[in-house]
């Protein structure tokens, strides 16, 4: 089955720099790619996502890359706050399934110093 | 319009012992999920639903049962529990396949075996 491995598992940055979320899968068919935000004893929440048929999606300070070939996609954060610190998961679905599951990374820990 | 919303917020179950946990969700979705959280484990799928009176295995099924017999409802079953059934709890649901892919989460139940 689909697999997801995510990295790095923390990140600390300095707030105004930039952070960078890698994630790879394994199968070639997953088509749906999204990007859901934990913030500290609260529920996920969907941040931003991604389509196969697209290599890059902005959203303000947030964006990710698709790369099909490689098979891995990247969350990208620029001008870093601390509100943007919190844990961080990849997803890979396909669409073509028809059941809306899941596959979540690991998470990344984002902390941002002020 | 509550979203989704779980029953009870916190649990401690004894080695052995049975319990329900409920999700709740006002949105007139399709489909519903279970997860469990642990650390660096991510998200991982418990069961899952596309519609009422269906049910299907996840990831990590084992240990569980689960019954969506009205739309709004599912249902998560632990018969005997076990300390490796120490978890955060969350469910979810989503539109797809009539709308978006995004899964809208409960705020979670932290149950503790002992």
């Amino acid at each position: 089955g689909e697999n997801v491995e995510q990295h790095p598992s923390t990140l600390s940055v300095q707030e105004g720099d930039s952070a960078v979320i890698k994630c790879t899968y394994s199968d070639s068919a997953s088509n749906y790619f999204p990007w859901y935000k934990q913030e500290l004893g609260k529920r996920p929440q969907l941040i931003i996502d991604i389509r196969s048929n697209v290599g890059e999606k902005k959203d303000q300070r947030i964006a990710v890359t698709l790369n099909k070939t490689a098979k891995h996609f990247s969350l990208h954060i620029t001008e870093t706050q601390p509100e943007d610190s919190a844990v961080y998961f990849c997803a890979a679905s396909k669409e073509s399934g028809n059941t809306g599951k899941l596959i979540f990374g690991q998470g990344t820990t984002l902390q941002v110093k002020p | 319009n509550a979203g989704v919303t779980q029953t009870p917020k916190f649990r401690v179950l004894k080695t052995g012992q049975s319990m329900t946990l409920l999700c709740a969700q006002d949105m007139n979705h399709e489909y519903m999920y279970w997860y469990r959280q642990d650390p660096g484990m991510g998200l991982r799928l418990i069961h899952y639903s596309v519609g009422e009176g269906t049910t299907a295995k996840g990831e990590v099924p084992d240990g569980y049962n689960v019954s969506r017999l009205k739309k709004q409802n599912f249902l998560l079953g632990l018969e005997s529990a076990a300390p490796s059934q120490t978890s955060v709890y969350f469910c979810a649901s989503s539109s797809h396949p009539s709308g978006s892919y995004e899964q809208y989460f409960g705020p979670g139940t932290r149950l503790t075996v002992t």
